[in-house]
């Protein structure tokens, strides 16, 4: 397995542009996390899915972002719009049940 | 829900000396405490875990321990060397599987 995938690696964006980030969690995983990285706020959970299920949303903060999940191999995370306050670096990680959480490489967002 | 607080948020020591990274956590329902160290530009990586049932864990020259009526625990690095230099995370597990991190400690060896 190639490991969790995420794209683009780097996103630069104009304030008020719809983004949307891409996962795809390692096969059999039953967990995907999605994180965002900041200096400030280190890691944040956003949300998290158990068999493409959300299971908690209460990271995410505000209304112009939301994830999917349609099947076990794909999530997105998608901000509309976005704002320069939203660059960061976002991660996707997935895991089996209560085990270790493996993390893509990360999209680095810059908001203009 | 589960709150993860991590001590110190820079660390400096010497090649060849011991560095400890300390946490806590809130909920006394989590089970499952991974480390992770993340090189500069690169995505965070395990390094150890432990589980609730379990006090001590050693690997070389990491170990971590767990006191769960305390709710905290501990990374130790022993005989640092200059590639241990990155940032380490603390997490926590609670009984929903949901992973919550620590704020990070850079961590630097001085050669």
């Amino acid at each position: 397995d190639a490991g969790v995938i995420q794209s683009p690696r780097h996103e630069v964006t104009e304030m008020g542009q719809e983004v949307t980030l891409r996962c795809k969690p390692i096969s059999g995983h039953d967990y995907l996390f999605w994180y965002r990285q900041t200096m400030m706020r280190g890691l944040e959970l956003l949300i998290y899915f158990n068999n493409n299920v959300p299971i908690d949303d209460s990271g995410m903060p505000e209304d112009r972002f939301s994830a999917k999940m349609p099947n076990a191999s794909f999530s997105t995370l998608k901000i509309q719009p976005s704002e320069p306050r939203d660059s960061a670096v976002y991660f996707c990680a997935s895991s089996p049940t209560g085990n270790e959480a493996f993390f893509g490489q990360g999209t680095r967002l810059t908001v203009v | 829900g589960e709150n993860v607080e991590q001590h110190p948020s820079t660390l400096s020591v010497q090649e060849g000396d011991s560095a400890v990274i300390k946490c806590t956590y809130s909920d006394s329902a989590s089970n499952y405490f991974p480390w992770y160290k993340q090189e500069l530009g690169k995505r965070p990586q395990l390094i150890i875990d432990i589980r609730s049932n379990v006090g001590e864990k050693k690997d070389q020259r990491i170990a971590v321990t767990l006191n769960k009526t305390a709710k905290h625990f501990s990374l130790h690095i022993t005989e640092t060397q200059p590639e241990d230099s990155a940032v380490y995370f603390c997490a926590a597990m609670d009984s929903s599987y949901k992973l919550i991190f620590g704020s990070g400690t850079r961590l630097l060896v001085r050669p």
